[in-house]
């Protein structure tokens, strides 16, 4: 079983709709959650950081986290094509960092 | 602060040859992470440094590979010898704690 497990997608949503990211994990010993956001050919970067359970907001990005279900969400609301790329779910646990394999997500004008 | 940088960018090697890998991380980050990147796999933990020392290497394929932190200011990874199947974009990252993570622009490797 994976550490993270994310659909690979592609996820394709018109521009102004909700994009919802789904993420679980293995460990219910894992601590910390983080999205990043990687374009095409570029490295990743962090857009969103989550600790406790519920629900927490940055701008039009929502992040999400169940941990008795062992699940992490990233709502992207008023969706851009801007927005389209690959986000992947990483957890962290004691000294040990994971990553997902991403979802591929397209905003369609 | 310039970000981590990573050099090559890009890098076309023939089988068999030496290839040598080079990272600057960001100033006062503690931790640096090797990551390989391919379609099959996605983004694969190599290695990681905490404070110059490495603490996790399981990631490694093989002994071909191998990774220094001489000082917390430079890091190389090197495959010797190298293999087609090593092709992928491999990154450098750094970061203050585990998680917030700061990526590097990656060196595409491409062997021949």
């Amino acid at each position: 079983q994976k550490e993270v497990e994310q659909n690979s997608g592609p996820l394709s949503v018109p521009e102004g709709a909700i994009a919802s990211l789904n993420c679980t994990y293995s460990d219910r010993g894992s601590q910390s959650f983080f999205w990043y956001r990687q374009y095409s050919g570029k490295s990743p970067e962090l857009i969103m950081s989550i600790y406790s359970n519920g629900d927490k907001e940055d701008g039009r990005f929502t992040a999400q986290l169940n941990k008795a279900s062992q699940y992490v969400s990233l709502l992207i609301r008023d969706s851009q094509p801007s927005d389209s790329a690959t986000y992947l779910c990483a957890v962290e646990r004691g000294n040990q960092f994971y990553f997902g394999t991403g979802t591929s997500l397209t905003v369609i004008p | 602060d310039a970000g981590v940088i990573q050099s090559p960018r890009h890098e076309v090697t023939e089988m068999g040859q030496e290839v040598t890998l080079r990272c600057k991380p960001i100033s006062g980050h503690d931790y640096l992470f090797w990551y390989r990147q391919t379609m099959m796999r996605g983004l694969e933990l190599l290695i990681y440094f905490n404070n110059n020392v490495p603490i996790d290497d399981s990631g490694m394929p093989e002994d071909r590979f191998s990774a220094k932190m001489p000082n917390a200011s430079f890091s190389t990874l090197k495959i010797q010898p190298s293999e087609p199947r090593d092709s992928a974009v491999y990154f450098c990252a750094s970061s203050l704690t585990l998680g917030t993570t700061f990526f590097g622009q990656g060196t595409r490797l491409t062997v021949v």
